[in-house]
């Protein structure tokens, strides 16, 4: 596609259900990160990838979040046992090799924990 | 760590020229981009200033200082369509050549009529 694709745009869920996020990023870009976003404040950084080296896990808030990416492509955001606190928009971004700065958002799963 | 500065919201007419500050503090620093967002919309990549100076992309320019540990997007001929939040970032470690980002909280303008 032309852009970074993720599904699903709206997710609820009940408090302890766990829930997968989509994120299909842009052909060809190698790096692929994974933010969250709470209502009026800052992306906040959860994970990366960049190509086949281990991800820097080193923004995920608890070991209920986990993520893997397939075949250097599409990743999928995983959180077990959601709670209130997990509701957010959930943002991928993917970039591309080299020096280039810039990161290519989609347009996010809003998440709800009832 | 990394924390970022920059006001919350900022007010302007259409046609002014408004100006958002942004101030960090970084266990080290590899340049500082700009991201605009519109309710509901995904970030967009703004500007990315590595070195001192002002960079200038048609109606909007950005400006580091790195010995000031500041920079600052400056809009001119404001639109209705600039209403947006907008996000600076700074560029953590690079490590094999790639760097995450850490971002500020975000300054929302409103342009009015």
């Amino acid at each position: 596609g032309a852009g970074v694709s993720q599904s699903p745009s709206n997710k609820v869920t009940e408090k302890g259900k766990d829930v997968e996020l989509r994120c299909d990023p842009i052909s060809g870009h190698t790096a692929l990160y994974w933010y969250r976003q709470s209502l009026g404040q800052g992306l906040e950084f959860l994970i990366y990838f960049q190509g086949n080296s281990a991800p820097d896990k080193s923004g995920l808030p608890s070991d209920r979040f986990s993520a893997e990416r397939t075949g250097g492509s599409v990743s999928t955001l995983t959180i077990q046992r959601t709670q209130q606190e997990d509701s957010a928009v959930y943002l991928c971004a993917s970039s591309f090799a080299g020096v280039s700065n810039e990161q290519f958002f989609g347009p996010g799963t809003r998440l709800t924990v009832l | 760590g990394q924390s970022l500065e920059q006001p919350s919201e900022v007010t302007a007419v259409e046609g002014a020229i408004v100006q958002i500050n942004c101030t960090y503090q970084t266990s080290g620093f590899y340049g500082l981009s700009w991201y605009q967002q519109h309710d509901g919309g995904a970030p967009t990549f703004l500007s990315y200033n590595a070195l001192d100076g002002l960079e200038e992309t048609g109606r909007f320019s950005s400006f580091l200082s790195r010995s000031d540990s500041y920079g600052y997007l400056l809009l001119q001929e404001l639109q209705m369509k600039d209403s947006a939040s907008y996000f600076c970032a700074v560029r953590d470690q690079p490590r094999g050549g790639y760097s995450t980002l850490t971002f500020g909280k975000g300054t929302m303008l409103l342009v009015s009529p």
